[in-house]
């Protein structure tokens, strides 16, 4: 079974502080991502990665930095947590862009106060 | 920016009726069409994937495509409370051919 695994399950920090979510995949995928997702919004991809050490802007990545040093680690930083960064957060890796390929983490309750 | 737009809900329907879930998106050069399940608390799974116009049938859910429309839909025959989630529509497009995530249609099937 693919896992993709967020080591951080619920959080609550304070506005400020540096946040670091953790994602995991064991099936050597190439392409990771990071949403959030909040109610009556959606999924809202934050940042993704289609290889080592490289990342792209997704939709919303102001206040958001990542980092990808090792193909099956992917990590969402939040440099100075704010109160509007309360949310809930999935990793996702795949084969390829498309949605068949694609297997979620079991998200990161963040809260920040 | 490219859309993907979905009645928010909560559509509600008694055991054993047909719940149609809609979907509509802006993209018109999408060629990947899916629907996720999302329980509460849980994340997305993939329970559908569509790619040409018509029909695609797989036990009780079948999924419609009208890329002339950029119309996609759910059906779920025989609606279980088990199928009591949210479902999420998504379409690979734009600049960047990423998953473009719908805002959901929370179901509810009463018993």
């Amino acid at each position: 079974d693919v896992k993709v695994t967020q080591s951080s399950r619920y959080l609550v920090k304070r506005t400020g502080e540096k946040v670091f979510l953790e994602c995991v995949q064991d099936m050597d995928h190439e392409n990771m991502f990071w949403y959030r997702q909040d109610p009556g919004l959606g999924l809202r991809l934050i940042y993704f990665s289609y290889d080592v050490k490289m990342k792209e802007k997704g939709d919303i990545p102001e206040g958001y930095s990542v980092s990808r040093e090792k193909k099956e680690r992917f990590s969402l930083i939040l440099e100075s947590a704010s109160t509007n960064q309360t949310s809930m957060y999935l990793c996702a890796s795949s084969i390829d862009r498309g949605g068949n390929t694609i297997y979620f983490g079991e998200g990161s309750w963040l809260t920040v106060v | 920016q490219k859309e993907v737009e979905q009645n928010s809900g909560p559509l509600s329907v008694p055991e054993g009726a047909i719940a149609s879930l809609n979907c509509t998106y802006s993209d018109r050069g999408s060629q990947s069409f899916f629907w996720y399940r999302q329980y509460s608390g849980k994340s997305p799974e993939l329970i559908m994937s569509i790619y040409s116009n018509g029909d695609k049938e797989d036990g009780r859910f079948t999924a419609q495509l009208n890329k002339a429309s950029q119309y996609v839909s759910l059906l779920i025959r025989d609606s279980q409370p088990s199928d009591s989630a949210t479902y999420l529509c998504a379409v690979v497009g734009g600049s960047q051919g990423n998953l473009i995530f719908g805002k959901g249609t929370k179901l509810s099937v009463k018993p």
